[in-house]
């Protein structure tokens, strides 16, 4: 059981080039997540899914797009990289719970992009 | 808006005393709570969580938190600090009572430093 895992660990980008990050868990969690952490920032939630084929914006979308056209897995992608996109990315996910009782998240080991 | 406060960027103690990271949180209807730990490179780590019932919450490693409604603070506490403490802890809130995506929203974070 490798819980959350994530590739690529590490990129470097030119300004304006495209990459996918990709996320994928063996948990069979409904619900994915991906986010950026900045220094002094904490954890900002850039898109998540709550099921196959669903995906939702969250509090920092822009210059992002998502997939999840398998429920194991959670793409993240970046059309034309800038700069600001400098960040560590984190996944995680999470069982739906039809009675409510709050599951925690499990969140994969990050992947540190730069943009130069 | 659901907001989470972590009020010190780090927070220092020797080996052996007791430590307290502080959390204040904002949020419409039920507050739901979360703390995590991020030891360096790694992804975060669920410690404990805030649903309902007892105010006082135990979780992994020997930290508990204490929930204070009146003071709408979830610090996080350990009555003996191990060098192996020293990590990044976040709290963390849920997104509102009617979100169902049971998307986070996270503190900026407090750095633990536990001398030897």
């Amino acid at each position: 059981n490798a819980g959350v895992t994530q590739t690529p660990k590490f990129r470097v980008l030119k300004t304006g080039q495209s990459m996918t990050l990709l996320c994928a868990q063996d948990m069979n969690h409904e619900y994915m997540y991906w986010y950026r952490q900045d220094p002094g920032m904490g954890l900002r939630l850039i898109h998540y899914s709550v099921g196959e084929g669903t995906t939702a914006k969250g509090e920092v979308p822009d210059g992002y797009n998502v997939s999840r056209l398998k429920k194991q897995n959670f793409l993240l992608g970046l059309e034309s990289a800038a700069p600001s996109q400098t960040s560590v990315y984190f996944c995680a996910s999470s069982y739906s719970n039809p009675d409510l009782q709050l599951n925690e998240q499990f969140f994969g080991p990050g992947t540190r992009l730069t943009v130069l | 808006a659901q907001s989470v406060a972590q009020p010190e960027d780090q927070v220092n103690v020797a080996e052996g005393n007791p430590l307290t990271v502080k959390c204040t949180y904002s949020v419409s209807g039920n507050p739901y709570l979360f703390w995590y730990v991020q030891y360096p490179n790694r992804g975060l780590q669920f410690l404990l969580k805030y649903i309902t019932g007892d105010n006082l919450v135990k979780g992994s490693y020997g930290f508990e938190a204490e929930f204070n409604k009146s003071q709408t603070s979830f610090h996080l506490k350990k009555p003996s600090a191990l060098v192996s403490d020293s990590a990044l802890y976040f709290c963390a809130v849920r997104g509102g009572e009617m979100d169902s995506s049971y998307k986070l929203i996270f503190g900026s974070g407090t750095r633990l430093l536990v001398r030897p």
